[in-house]
């Protein structure tokens, strides 16, 4: 099991309503990645947060947000939830910029989120 | 086309057989190869990582890149039940070593 912690599990929501996920990242980690990975599909990134700054985005459009805090959690709001923004939504954590320039990023478990 | 290829198998294996997992790329700048190892209900476990060509090996996993085909592969020896998993390629390129782009992973079942 990796340090990193996402909540809630599972999370079941109306079209059109609003979700925050949550991530916290493991101890020494300053870098968190959303993913969003569709049933059968592998994890695409949404965005990364690094040092509190936005720090690169995927192919996502505005109502995926972020935000991550002092202590390097973060969270990951949805708005205007559309029938297919249902998925696994994954956060990794990992040190620096350039994990793999300087050590892995571990995933948690993730988010399942159903909108129906 | 999409930037990383994985066929979605699913693969079915006996125990104790040799499994090959593969990849094909079109980025030529992606740089940093991964694979992760997917349980259900799990998120992705990193495996093995490799920077640029060559092989790399861990126990029962070896890892390999041929940047010249754009081709990356995942061998398992000895592959065992617990092995039965999703098993999904990545990569990435410099500077934004930690965006990673997946393929859609392949499911291996090990079957006794």
């Amino acid at each position: 099991e990796t340090g990193v912690t996402q909540s809630p599990t599972h999370l079941i929501k109306t079209r059109g309503q609003q979700v925050t996920l949550r991530c916290s990242s493991q101890s020494g980690h300053n870098t968190v990645s959303w993913y969003q990975q569709a049933l059968g599909q592998g994890p695409q990134f949404i965005f990364q947060y690094y040092r509190e700054e936005e720090n690169g985005r995927g192919n996502f459009p505005p109502r995926f947000s972020g935000l991550q805090f002092p202590n390097y959690s973060s969270e990951l709001n949805v708005n205007a939830l559309e029938l297919d923004d249902s998925a696994l939504y994954l956060c990794a954590s990992s040190s620096g910029q350039g994990a793999y320039m300087n050590t892995e990023a571990f995933f948690g478990q993730g988010t399942r989120l159903t909108v129906v | 086309q999409k930037e990383v290829e994985q066929d979605p198998g699913p693969l079915s294996v006996p125990e104790g057989a040799i499994v090959s997992l593969n990849c094909t790329y079109s980025n030529s700048a992606f740089q940093y190869f991964m694979w992760y190892r997917q349980y259900s209900r799990k998120g992705p476990e990193l495996l093995m990582y490799t920077y640029s060509s060559g092989n790399k090996e861990d126990g029962r996993f070896t890892a390999q890149v041929d940047k010249s085909s754009k081709y990356i592969s995942l061998f398992i020896r000895d592959s065992q039940p617990s092995d039965s998993a999703t098993y999904l390629c990545a990569m990435s390129a410099y500077p934004n070593t930690d965006k990673l782009i997946f393929g859609t992973g392949t499911r291996l079942q090990v079957f006794p």
